[in-house]
């Protein structure tokens, strides 16, 4: 079971609301990343980072900005959400003492009214 | 650009049925293939992978998958499906010589299972 933790679950907010939401890994993976999924639709990249300072954007174009101040530490941050935001948000981490192979949090679902 | 294309959205079968999960992918190069699945409710879980070797893969729960290069496919396969295995299925493809890690998924396929 891998260790990887988002908070907050769920979250309803309103238009124009700064936001921040939290991904951390406990596993000691150089590399995180950050998927949006519509429902029914394909995960797409929208942040990665292979390491601490370093961070690029996706395939996705995003409003939101990430961080990578520490290994474990991987937040998302919306300045002024919008209805469009509307999505679930899920953090990944992967590392050559896993092989490699991401491991998924249990996401984010972002109502922005 | 490259992609990945999971032909069936949603399948519906009986406990004991068959299953195979089409997924083809568009990049010439050297692969890495994974499936991933979300059972209702949990978080996406590696179900089995492909990085060399044997190209047909076992994964966990009884499930399969055969890479045949030459079709740039990595089809999913279980013999007997049960009402547990209900989830949602997704194919991804790792086609990044830079060794970031970063994966194309496709578009997912739910899989309703009836007792």
């Amino acid at each position: 079971e891998a260790d990887i933790y988002q908070t907050p679950r769920y979250l309803v907010i309103g238009t124009g609301k700064k936001i921040t939401l939290e991904c951390s890994q406990t596993m000691g993976h150089d590399k995180m990343y950050w998927y949006q999924q519509d429902p029914g639709m394909e995960l797409h990249l929208i942040h990665y980072s292979y390491g601490v300072n370093s961070t690029e954007k996706g395939d996705l174009s995003s409003e939101s900005t990430v961080s990578r101040i520490r290994t474990e530490h991987f937040p998302l941050t919306l300045e002024s959400a919008r209805p469009s935001h509307t999505s679930q948000y899920l953090c990944a981490s992967s590392g050559l003492q896993g092989g490699n192979i991401q491991y998924f949090g249990a996401g984010t679902r972002l109502s922005v009214l | 650009a490259q992609s990945v294309s999971q032909h069936n959205h949603h399948v519906i079968l009986s406990e004991a049925a068959s299953l195979e999960l089409g997924c083809n992918y568009s990049y010439g190069g050297t692969v890495n293939l994974f499936w991933y699945v979300q059972y209702p409710g949990q978080h996406l879980q590696l179900l089995l992978k492909y990085f060399s070797g044997d190209p047909l893969v076992k994964g966990i729960k009884g499930f399969e998958a055969e890479f045949i290069k030459s079709k740039f496919s990595f089809n999913l396969r279980k013999p007997s499906v049960q009402w547990s295995d209900t989830a949602e299925y997704f194919c991804a493809v790792n086609a990044d010589s830079s060794n970031t890690g970063k994966l194309i998924f496709g578009q997912g396929t739910t899989l309703q299972v009836k007792p």
